[in-house]
């Protein structure tokens, strides 16, 4: 029944490294979000993409890259990690403006920078 | 762009009691508000949703309502059991921006048996 998938639960990168989180949804959905989750924090928003290939920088973009080459997958990239990119990572998609529904959640991944 | 604040930032609560979590939003443009549950270690889920033209909905133990003049909308839990414990996020959609979510903060609530 899963219908957004993280490719990883759990992921511990060294500073300076690249590193890839791969969210796949089977739903058709145009919208793919990537959120980063820190406690008192909540939810904040990274990038956004609504089309193939279309990407939209969220809140905090800075540090992120994503790419969106199909529909189904939306990869959020840190080109160099570093400590304070170590946070749960949640990707989320949703069908286009004009449709009023929730998110669908991935399970998150957690990464630690060390 | 669109601000949600969510209180309480923790709840605890007797088993059987009630919990009310509460949100403001400052975009008058936001047309749907949904809230989230999120239990330890799980993904985020929708459980419950309000559109703008809407005061009140329900779905058995629990209630949102939305007052639009305020800006503001709540959840209401009933008759709280254990699995109730959960990190509960609002979220407000601006109907301008494409289907983005503006998330609060969260609130930790603790059903005590």
């Amino acid at each position: 029944d899963v219908k957004v998938t993280q490719s990883s639960r759990y992921l511990v990168k060294r500073t300076g490294e690249k590193v890839f989180l791969e969210c796949v949804q089977d739903m058709d959905h145009e919208n793919m979000f990537w959120y980063r989750q820190d406690p008192g924090l909540g939810l904040r928003l990274i990038y956004f993409s609504y089309d193939v290939k279309m990407k939209e920088k969220g809140d905090i973009p800075e540090g992120y890259s994503v790419s969106r080459e199909k529909k189904e997958r939306f990869s959020l990239i840190l080109e160099s990690a570093s400590t304070n990119q170590t946070s749960m990572y949640l990707c989320a998609s949703s069908e286009s403006m004009g449709v009023v529904y929730g998110y669908t959640f991935g399970s998150g991944t957690r990464l630690t920078v060390v | 762009g669109e601000n949600v604040e969510q209180h309480p930032s923790t709840l605890s609560v007797q088993e059987g009691d009630s919990a009310v979590i509460k949100c403001t939003y400052s975009d008058s443009a936001s047309n749907y508000f949904p809230w989230y549950k999120q239990e330890l270690g799980k993904r985020p889920q929708l459980i419950i949703d309000i559109r703008s033209n809407v005061g009140e909905k329900k779905d058995q133990r629990i209630a949102v309502t939305l007052n639009k003049t305020a800006k503001h909308f709540s959840l209401h839990i009933t008759e709280t059991q254990p699995e109730d414990s959960a990190v509960y996020f609002c979220a407000a959609r601006v109907f301008t921006v494409r289907n983005q979510f503006y998330f609060g903060t969260g609130t930790s609530l603790t059903v005590i048996p």
